[in-house]
Formats: C-alpha cells, structure tokens, sequence
C-alpha cells in the first residue's frame, strides 16, 4: 500500500531562516504531488502541486517544491520564512494504478509544525 | 469568490445523540470528500461522492453515514456519536476523484459529551 512519510513532525526556526520539510512516498508509478498548508483555526490551503513537466515547483508564498523521481521525494524549501509561516505543512500524494489506470485517494502524510519565532 | 461552506463551525453534541454537519459548494465540482482529523494528525477519509455515485471507505465505521442529495450539498451523520468520534469534519471538493487537487472548507469540531 502507499504511504506518504514526512520526516519531521515540529520544526522551529528564525524568521529569516530557510526551511526545508521532506517528503517521501512509496508508490513507484505515475504520482501527483501536493503540499497543503493549515494556518492556526484556518482550513487546508494548497501550496502548490506537482503533475508533470518541470520538477521544481513553485508555488503561493514564496514556497517551492522540487520532484526527485529517483528518491520518491517531494521535498518543500521557502529559502526566508517569516512569523506568519507558522503553521501545519501536510505533503498529500495521489497515484494512478498501472492496470485500471484510474487514480487512488489522496494519501496524507502526518503532518510538520512548523513555528517561526521573531 | 467559490468556495466550500462548512456549518457549523463548532457542534457540540452528547454521546449517543445524532449528528448531521454540513458542506456546501460553489465550485461545482463533480466530487465531495469526508475526511476526520483528529489534533495533530493527517486527515483521514471517510467516503467521497463521485456525482452521485457513494464511495465508502472500507474502515469507515458503519455510524457514518452521508447523504448528497445534489451537486451543491453533502451531509454527513454520525448516527450515534462515541467520545471517540470528537474531532474536525473536514469536507473537501474536486473536479475528478483521485487526480486533482482539492479545496477543502474550513471544518466543523465537533465535541462529545
């Protein structure tokens, strides 16, 4: 079965620091790849995504992606967060299945708090 | 601007006393999703309608149960709420199952007495 791991589950930093939040799945076929974002009493918002082309991505916020095929991975950087980045970071994956060619549900990984202090 | 509406925000319930949340959608996409999470946790599906067609996932306790009685709303009734059942009820949208991204509302916490 997939899974979706997320190698951190609280990360604090600096304003101003760089961030960087791994990713890695399971599923060797064809992948789409999400990050999702939850701000303290706020819904998922999506970050960016990742279906095809250029694997680095970038997205809403400053933040980007990059898709390493080789490593399952999907890794997101922000290169200077700020006070307002603090927030829960979920990497969520979904995957085609070789033999229906249909897409399976969205794999959630556990989650990464991330707080930045001033 | 489009969106997906979640009411209430905060329920309150006892144990053992039915529950309807509700979800409501703008965007007028073909999917809507279930999902619970509980603090600190992934959000955890519990079934999706793909139009009209109901997708149970096989964990989902038989005490959840939904209704989608068109495009724009999808309800979800817990028959007989457990302590255990306290948690966000996300409710989510897409425009085809599975690829997509998808567009979540902003939840209902319900609590258990």
């Amino acid at each position: 079965a997939q899974s979706v791991s997320q190698h951190n589950h609280h990360v604090i930093l600096s304003e101003a620091a760089s961030l960087e939040l791994g990713c890695n799945y399971s599923y060797g076929g064809t992948v789409n790849l999400f990050w999702y974002v939850q701000y303290p009493g706020q819904h998922l918002q999506l970050l960016l995504k990742y279906f095809s082309g250029d694997p680095l991505v970038k997205g809403i916020k400053g933040f980007e992606a990059e898709f390493i095929k080789s490593k399952f991975s999907f890794n997101l950087r922000k290169p200077s967060v700020q006070w307002s980045d603090t927030a829960e970071y979920f990497c969520a994956v979904t995957s085609r299945a070789m033999t229906t060619d249909s897409w399976g549900k969205f794999q959630f990984g556990a989650g990464t708090q991330v707080v930045v202090t001033p | 601007d489009a969106m997906v509406i979640q009411n209430p925000r905060y329920q309150v319930t006892q144990f053992g006393k039915p529950v309807t949340l509700s979800c409501s959608q703008t965007l007028n996409h073909n999917v809507m999703y279930w999902y619970q999470q509980k603090s600190s946790q992934a959000p955890k599906l519990l079934f999706h309608y793909y139009d009209k067609d109901f997708n149970n996932e096989a964990d989902t306790p038989d005490n959840f149960q939904s209704r989608r009685p068109n495009t724009s709303f999808c309800f979800l009734d817990i028959r007989s709420p457990g302590l255990g059942d306290a948690a966000m009820y996300l409710c989510a949208t897409s425009r085809d199952p599975g690829r997509g991204e998808q567009y979540f509302g902003p939840g209902t916490r319900l609590t258990v007495t």
